[in-house]
């Protein structure tokens, strides 16, 4: 099976602008997750989704958005970007999972933002 | 609210010596948690995981963690380090949900070096 693909795998970005980054799923893996991984923060849940519908939501400015697709592909949106803003974006997809035990989440290789 | 404090930012190690990384975790239910290592320009990968089936855990690559309750530990080893163990790890715990999955709350991160 294929792995989590991430694109692009690398932005560059001045201020004020938005970005769009995307993220294809396992195939069969319904529920996708979004971190952001600073040297400074480390690794921060942004949000999930599942069945295109947001399920959980991370500590992150409404600038901060996302969407999840039919085919479970998912995308989150960036606007006005800021300089804190770099970082590296990983997303993972798992299985909905059994009640209560968490699924497995495979993270893809990340898109690294950079914002001048 | 869960957490888990990762002890010690740097770890070096001999090659062929002993890896012992520690994680402590804070959680106000059962916590099941993980072990992933990210090597340089990847996303992370999962070394294993605990979700109350046993307390020692085996997983990849030769790695093992221990769930001690009344220690609040998850402590990762492996017998004999290897260059190839060159890495960050990092420890995460998740509460579970009746709904799927929740998010991983991700430790500080152990930078591990493996000296020849």
């Amino acid at each position: 099976k294929a792995g989590v693909t991430q694109t692009p795998r690398y932005l560059i970005k001045t201020r004020g602008q938005q970005v769009t980054l995307s993220c294809s799923p396992i195939s069969g893996h319904r529920s996708v997750s979004w971190y952001q991984q600073t040297p400074g923060q480390g690794l921060q849940f942004l949000f999930e989704y599942f069945s295109e519908t947001q399920r959980n939501k991370g500590n992150f400015p409404g600038r901060f958005s996302g969407r999840q697709f039919s085919n479970s592909r998912s995308e989150m949106n960036v606007s006005t970007l800021e300089l804190g803003d770099s970082a590296l974006y990983l997303c993972a997809s798992s299985l909905p999972g059994l009640a209560r035990i968490p699924d497995t989440q495979y993270f893809g290789p990340g898109t690294r933002l950079t914002v001048l | 609210a869960q957490s888990v404090t990762q002890l010690g930012s740097h770890v070096s190690v001999s090659e062929g010596a002993l890896v012992l990384l520690r994680c402590n975790y804070s959680s106000s239910v059962p916590p099941y948690l993980f072990w992933y290592v990210q090597y340089p320009n990847q996303g992370l990968q999962l070394l294993l995981k605990y979700t109350s089936a046993a307390t020692l855990v085996k997983g990849i690559n030769g790695f093992e963690a221990e769930f001690k309750k009344s220690e609040t530990s998850f402590h990762l080893t492996k017998p004999s380090a290897h260059m190839s163990d060159a890495a960050e790890y990092f420890c995460a715990v998740s509460r579970g949900s009746n709904f799927g999955n929740e998010k991983l709350t991700f430790g500080t991160g152990t930078r591990l070096t493996i000296i020849p």
